[in-house]
């Protein structure tokens, strides 16, 4: 299994859609967990951290299932500046790993008028 | 403003030739990261440097060097024995305590002359 999954894309929504990604991850001990945002030819952004809880910033959701060691990220009411490559990151769990992230492939959400 | 700055946003080169980019960053971050981005590709960790005078390998160090002489900057050197330099180079920054973000500066891209 790989470090960290996520659902391959691409991903074609109309706008107004609703569009779940989840991102799967191998360490047990990973406790810190990232949402980006990529656009084309453009650097990572970040677009949210996920809490334990699930947290929620507008349009966004993350949610975090350690027992299934997965986090995923749902938007609501899409809209075309959504449309960009959207990457988890999970850090390598305790110690030195704590302070590195291992990012996931992305996934590229394209929302059609 | 407050940010990552990196430089030059392209670069060229020419075989057998070392060149070096540069990362600066204002945000009094105390942990730097250099990675790299292929096309279809997740972002690869070269080298990171959590402290002043120090830093620690990542997953692809080979043909490439840094330094941190300052908080501030943590250039990358890429050395002609990195025989395929061409990609996307991102470096980022975070605050030493744990759950916090990394964020990115805009990248350089290098090419082979």
């Amino acid at each position: 299994r790989k470090e960290v999954e996520q659902d391959p894309g691409p991903f074609n929504v109309p706008e107004g859609a609703t569009v779940a990604f989840n991102c799967t991850y191998s360490n047990s001990a990973s406790q810190s967990f990232f949402w980006y945002r990529q656009d084309c030819r453009k650097e990572p952004k970040l677009l949210m951290s996920v809490y334990s809880s699930g947290n929620e910033d507008g349009r966004f959701t993350a949610q975090l299932n350690r027992a299934s060691q997965y986090i995923s990220l749902l938007i609501r009411d899409s809209k075309l500046s959504d449309s960009a490559t959207y990457l988890c990151a999970v850090n390598r769990g305790s110690g030195a790993g704590s302070y590195q992230l291992t990012f996931g492939k992305g996934t590229k959400l394209s929302v059609i008028p | 403003d407050g940010g990552i700055t990196q430089s030059p946003k392209y670069l060229f080169r020419k075989e057998g030739q070392n060149v070096t980019l540069s990362c600066e960053q204002n945000l009094n971050h105390d942990a730097m990261y250099w990675y790299r981005q292929d096309p279809g590709q997740g972002l690869r960790l070269i080298y990171y440097s959590q402290i002043v005078n120090d830093f620690q390998k990542g997953d692809i160090a080979e043909g490439y060097s840094v330094s941190r002489e300052k908080k501030e900057s943590f250039p990358l050197t890429v050395t002609s024995a990195q025989k395929n330099p061409t990609a996307f180079y991102l470096c980022a920054s975070k605050l030493i305590q744990d759950n916090q973000p990394q964020h990115f500066g805009d990248g350089t891209r290098l090419s082979i002359l």
